[in-house]
């Protein structure tokens, strides 16, 4: 167990809807990473927040949005969906923004697009 | 752009043979980190590399990083039905952008 947890752990939406994930990074813990992992492809880069504010942007689309909370706790807003969208989207988390320190993983949440 | 490239994207070996990925940048790294995926699982943090021909071993694994800070391998000695899985390395351009290498999956044959 990696102390982070993600919700829910498994979501089925239709195309065009909108769906939000919640991640609740490890004690102690100010950074918080989004990833996007396509079948039998690596981890894609989405977005990085540190403490609350946003740190670094990777790959992410403009239907796709994320913040995090002043608890920390941090969610991943995708809107507009399409079928290219189903994944297996993960958090992270760690003590710091330098990338230079590990980085926990959440059990992920496996998105279904229909 | 800052990519990772990591080879071979599959490996089978037999059971007590060794493996190795490799994982090349086109540009210098400030840091290389190593995860492990389970089949179903999420990735697990293994080792951070750092500095210039730096090589580090756990148990089995050892691990490397080139002098020029821009290639790194994972070698594991023996291999177990245990090391199953999906090995990534991850590379830190020093711009707070992670770029994760697209992933060498490990099958064992008994």
């Amino acid at each position: 167990d990696s102390g982070v947890t993600q919700t829910p752990k498994h979501l089925i939406t239709a195309t065009g809807q909108r769906v939000t994930l919640r991640c609740s990074p490890r004690s102690g813990d100010l950074s918080v990473y989004w990833y996007q992992q396509s079948l039998d492809q690596g981890l894609q880069f989405l977005i990085q927040y540190y403490n609350g504010e946003e740190r670094a942007k990777g790959n992410i689309l403009e239907r796709f949005s994320a913040q995090q909370f002043p608890d920390l706790h941090s969610e991943l807003n995708l809107s507009s969906l399409e079928l290219g969208d189903s994944a297996l989207y993960f958090c992270a988390s760690s003590v710091a923004w330098t990338g230079d320190y590990e980085q926990y993983f959440g059990p992920g949440t496996r998105l279904t697009v229909t | 752009g800052q990519q990772v490239m990591q080879i071979p994207q599959y490996q089978h070996v037999q059971e007590g043979e060794d493996f190795t990925t490799y994982c090349n940048s086109s540009t210098t790294l400030s840091n290389i980190q190593w995860y492990k995926q389970r089949p179903g699982g999420h990735p697990v943090f293994l080792i951070q590399l750092v500095k210039s021909g730096e090589v580090k071993k756990q148990k089995r694994l050892t691990f490397q990083f080139g002098e020029a800070k821009k290639n790194s391998s994972l070698h594991i000695t023996a291999t177990q039905t245990t090391d199953v899985g999906t090995y990534f390395c991850c590379g830190n351009f020093g711009n707070e952008k992670l770029t994760f290498g697209t992933g060498t999956r490990l099958t064992i044959i008994p």
